[in-house]
């Protein structure tokens, strides 16, 4: 069964923000929402994650919803190195603290 | 930094051979992960750690094993490599608690001809 659901891609121009989707409806009150990115061949990245409040670091901003079933990852300025598969996770807790990992959002930041 | 390491980039073996990947990590994480990753599948999990010794089954064991020895060291197994385990790849580690991060190695893509 998912634990999440993202688009399987998007497009968005360099320099505007981009804003990533996620649903986790089956989110659970202490589970935490991670978002993590790959590029081509590489091993993924830690982006950012929380539990409820809105977060924001260097790399991205993480906005959760008030009944936490769903979130979006902000990109603040796209770059063009900013292109990679977004993976949205919610990290498991009852079968023993595993990161689950769907499929991803691609994206592609046009010049 | 997090360091997590795996032993090779790129692996050819042969159907039937066995096939050692192994992963350290010099954080002192107790948490350690497999995952391979294949086209349109994205990454899933094969097995887990908590602790020395101690090993979870994830989604997709069958033809899989594990071992840890050392808390800084997991290794994955393919007791008999076959075509289908043609894939890449992931080693990862974190704290235990639910807001840790996982830190991923750069993957070894395995091809088993």
């Amino acid at each position: 069964d998912a634990k999440t659901t993202q688009p399987p891609s998007m497009d968005c121009a360099e320099g505007r923000a981009a804003n990533l989707p996620c649903n986790h409806s089956t989110i659970s009150g202490n589970e935490y929402v991670y978002w993590y990115r790959q590029i081509h061949s590489q091993g993924p990245q830690y982006i950012i994650h929380g539990l409820k409040n809105n977060e924001t670091n260097e790399m991205a901003s993480l906005i959760i919803t008030e009944d936490r079933k769903s979130s979006t990852l902000i990109l603040p300025h796209a770059t063009l190195r900013d292109t990679a598969v977004y993976y949205c996770i919610v990290r498991v807790r009852v079968t023993g603290n595993q990161f689950y990992f769907g499929t991803g959002t691609s994206l592609t930041v046009i010049p | 930094d997090v360091k997590v390491t795996q032993s090779s980039r790129y692996l050819v073996k042969r159907t039937g051979e066995k096939v050692f990947l192994e992963c350290v990590q010099d954080m002192d994480h107790e948490n350690m992960f497999w995952y391979r990753q294949d086209p349109g599948l994205g990454l899933r999990l094969i097995y887990f750690s908590y602790d020395v010794k101690m090993k979870e089954k994830g989604d997709i064991p069958e033809g899989y094993s594990v071992s840890r020895e050392k808390k800084e060291r997991f290794s994955l197994i393919l007791e008999s490599a076959s075509t289908n385990q043609t894939s890449m790849y992931l080693c990862a580690s974190s704290l235990l608690g639910q807001g840790s991060i996982a830190y991923f190695g750069p993957g070894t893509r395995l091809t088993v001809t």
